[in-house]
């Protein structure tokens, strides 16, 4: 079956702008978590949704919000970009309390 | 902020012999995972471990749960220098639905 698929694979943005990343999960999952990957901090949650609800929350500013689709598909966007918003934004969806399927990752660079 | 702490930070090792990675956790948890992350790429799920089990098999990995300690070992036996990777301890608290993720241990096999 196809794996999670996040869209695009990188995006270049400039301070200021916003950005919208996709998500798609595995058939059948309605779990979607997001992720931000970077250097420094490591990996830490942003937020995840569950039959289009948002379920919980990292320790993120507001200008990062999502939602979830009456088909599981999710979408992250980030508003007024920062430089330290560069990073690798990864999706994450699972069925229940197993293990949970990643996408590859939006890599995306504020210049 | 991180939930656990993984030691070593990098380890290197030569082909056919094991590699243990150890991961410190700091709450109660429903389950713990371990991921590999090649180069930047996103995660891959390689064995869940519930909080009543004490150790797990899949292949060539061996993992152990310590919950009084809160801790756990991810042993890689007879390692191949495909197995070289970023490895990391996730939990699954039992209050919440996020994964936590420990800072991860970068493992490299030389041929």
């Amino acid at each position: 079956k196809a794996g999670v698929t996040q869209t695009p694979r990188y995006l270049i943005k400039t301070r200021g702008q916003q950005v919208t990343l996709s998500c798609s999960p595995i058939s059948g999952h309605r779990s979607v978590s997001w992720y931000q990957q970077t250097p420094g901090q490591g990996l830490q949650f942003l937020f995840e949704y569950f039959s289009e609800t948002q379920r919980n929350k990292g320790n993120f500013p507001g200008r990062f919000s999502g939602r979830q689709f009456s088909n599981s598909r999710s979408e992250m966007n980030v508003s007024t970009l920062e430089l330290g918003d560069s990073a690798l934004y990864l999706c994450a969806s699972t069925q229940d309390l197993g293990g949970y399927t990643f996408g590859s990752g939006t890599r995306l660079t504020v210049v | 902020s991180q939930q656990g702490e993984e030691d070593p930070q990098a380890l290197s090792i030569q082909e056919g012999e094991n590699a243990t990675m150890n991961c410190s956790y700091k709450t109660s948890i429903n389950n713990l995972q371990w991921y590999r992350q090649n180069s930047g790429r996103g995660l891959v799920h390689l064995i869940l471990i519930r909080s009543n089990e004490r150790e797990k098999h899949s292949g060539r990995l061996r993992v152990t749960l310590d919950t009084s300690k809160k801790s756990s070992s991810l042993l890689i036996t007879a390692s191949r220098a495909a197995d070289t990777a970023s490895y990391f301890c996730a939990t699954r608290e039992t209050s919440g639905s996020r994964l936590t993720f420990g800072e991860g241990t970068q493992l490299t096999v030389n041929p």
